[in-house]
């Protein structure tokens, strides 16, 4: 089945550029999005059609892909943005079926 | 404004099934595909399947294939994910997410379901 992958953590000081990838062989034919969960909240999406931010998100939330990995990028981090991160696509063998990466916990330093 | 309002916590035997309930408001119900995601304690998020409002037409995870079933009441704006022949490992948080045309993503989630299975 397909998989998308992510690291587990990444940790960055406030201020810094935390970076978050996720490799899937169906991502150069797939939109990818991201998804922000704190602690026993629901996720929020934070980027759509691997680069568009819904509104309502601050601005250094970022997305952009490059062959079979897509990245998010949040510049000047703020402590608040300590959660977890999860990338979501399709599959490309026609069921359309969704994928969600592993996630990856953002420790803010 | 736009919610999803998910019924409250269950708790289930082994071999049992559960319905969860997803009760939309705030925008037209048949506008949107529903997803049902899920999530083990402490894990990952886990894609179960979706449904169409408008059709009907399901779309399964193969995992849940033949354990789930998604249907949905027009009349009520309400969306339903029933799971059979519980086990302990369908311990988790039960999400619905409303899915926007066009490919923009899960834009607006439910609450959340515990739903716990214990003999």
């Amino acid at each position: 089945s397909y998989e998308l992958t992510q690291p587990p953590s990444v940790s960055v000081s406030p201020g810094q550029t935390a970076r978050i990838t996720c490799s899937g062989d169906a991502l150069p034919k797939q939109y990818a999005y991201w998804y922000q969960q704190k602690p026993g909240q629901a996720p929020i999406m934070v980027i759509y059609k691997d680069s568009e931010r819904p509104s309502g998100i601050p601005e250094r939330f970022s997305g952009s892909s490059s062959g079979t990995t897509v990245t998010l990028t949040i510049s000047g981090v703020q402590a608040e943005d300590e959660a977890d991160y999860y990338c979501q696509s399709e599959d490309s063998d026609g069921f359309s079926h969704v994928v969600f990466g592993g996630g990856t916990k953002v420790t803010v330093l | 404004q736009v919610q999803l309002v998910q019924s409250g916590a269950e708790v289930k035997k082994p071999g049992a099934s559960v319905k969860v309930s997803c009760k939309a408001s705030g925008y037209t119900f048949t506008d949107y595909s529903m997803h049902w995601v899920r999530q083990a304690p402490g894990q990952g998020l886990e894609w179960m399947g979706r449904i169409n409002p408008y059709s009907g037409g399901t779309n399964y995870a193969q995992k849940f294939q033949g354990r789930v079933t998604m249907t949905r009441d027009t009349s009520i704006s309400t969306a339903y994910m029933d799971l059979s022949r519980l086990r302990s490992d369908d311990t988790a948080v039960y999400y619905c997410a409303r899915d926007a045309p066009g490919g923009y993503g899960m834009d607006v989630w439910g609450q959340g379901t515990t739903v716990t299975v214990s003999s």
